[in-house]
């Protein structure tokens, strides 16, 4: 069973289209992440929050828009997307508080996003 | 900068036996951590086993062992007894100590277990 939840699995838009992505976890984490996977390759980090706050943004465009409402939801907001974004966007949550940080990250299902 | 190898894109095992995948790095940091993350066909990831490089023991969790070189910048996964559920990618992984929030995946091994 996961532990980290993401919605929709699926998700099919258009380019003008507005959508959101959504992810939350209940382990008392205090980091979650936005990865984005294209088929066959490895995760490419796209956002970091800590404790609520972004912490690293990987240079993404402005079409995608993190937000963290609190320390167990992460969204991802799309706006005016490429075909090129269609991906599998991952999110994930690790402990991230002082001598409790193992590394871990705990991934959900993914999001699987076509962009038409 | 850091970087992870894994030169083997695809590889394959038959049932029950044994197979290494490999995996190394670059880093001129000298406490981090190293990790084999599994993705199996329904995509969610998960981690098979941590290593941390102030350990000298080899980390080991059931069927799953590593074979950690420090000083050849090596980090490979043993899988034992290999079952059809193994079929999977494979990605190692690491991040300093100090930047845990920065995991540098290398680019996967897509293993095939033969019944």
């Amino acid at each position: 069973d996961t532990e980290v939840t993401q919605t929709p699995k699926h998700l099919v838009m258009g380019m003008t289209n507005k959508k959101s992505l959504k992810c939350e976890q209940h382990m008392g984490h205090r980091a979650m992440y936005w990865y984005k996977q294209k088929a066959k390759k490895p995760p490419e980090l796209m956002f970091v929050y800590s404790y609520e706050k972004l912490s690293i943004n990987e240079s993404v465009p402005s079409r995608f828009s993190p937000e963290c409402p609190n320390s167990s939801l992460l969204n991802l907001h799309l706006h005016a997307l490429q075909p090129e974004d269609s991906a599998l966007y991952l999110c994930a949550s690790s402990q991230g508080v002082g001598r409790e940080i193992t590394g871990e990250l705990f991934f959900g299902e993914g999001s699987r996003l076509t962009v038409l | 900068a850091q970087t992870v190898t894994q030169s083997q894109p695809e590889m394959s095992v038959q049932e029950a036996e044994t197979v290494t995948l490999s995996c190394t790095y670059d880093t001129s940091e000298s406490d981090y951590y190293l990790f084999w993350y599994k993705q199996p066909p329904s995509r969610q990831m998960i981690l098979v086993i941590r290593q941390e490089a102030y350990k000298q023991q080899n980390a080991t969790e059931n069927r799953f062992s590593v074979n950690f070189q420090k000083a050849a910048k090596s980090f490979s996964l043993k899988i034992s007894d290999s079952q059809l559920g193994d079929a999977a990618m494979y990605f190692c992984a690491y991040c300093r100590k100090t930047s845990y929030d920065k995991v540098i995946f290398g680019p996967g091994t897509s293993l095939s277990v033969i019944p």
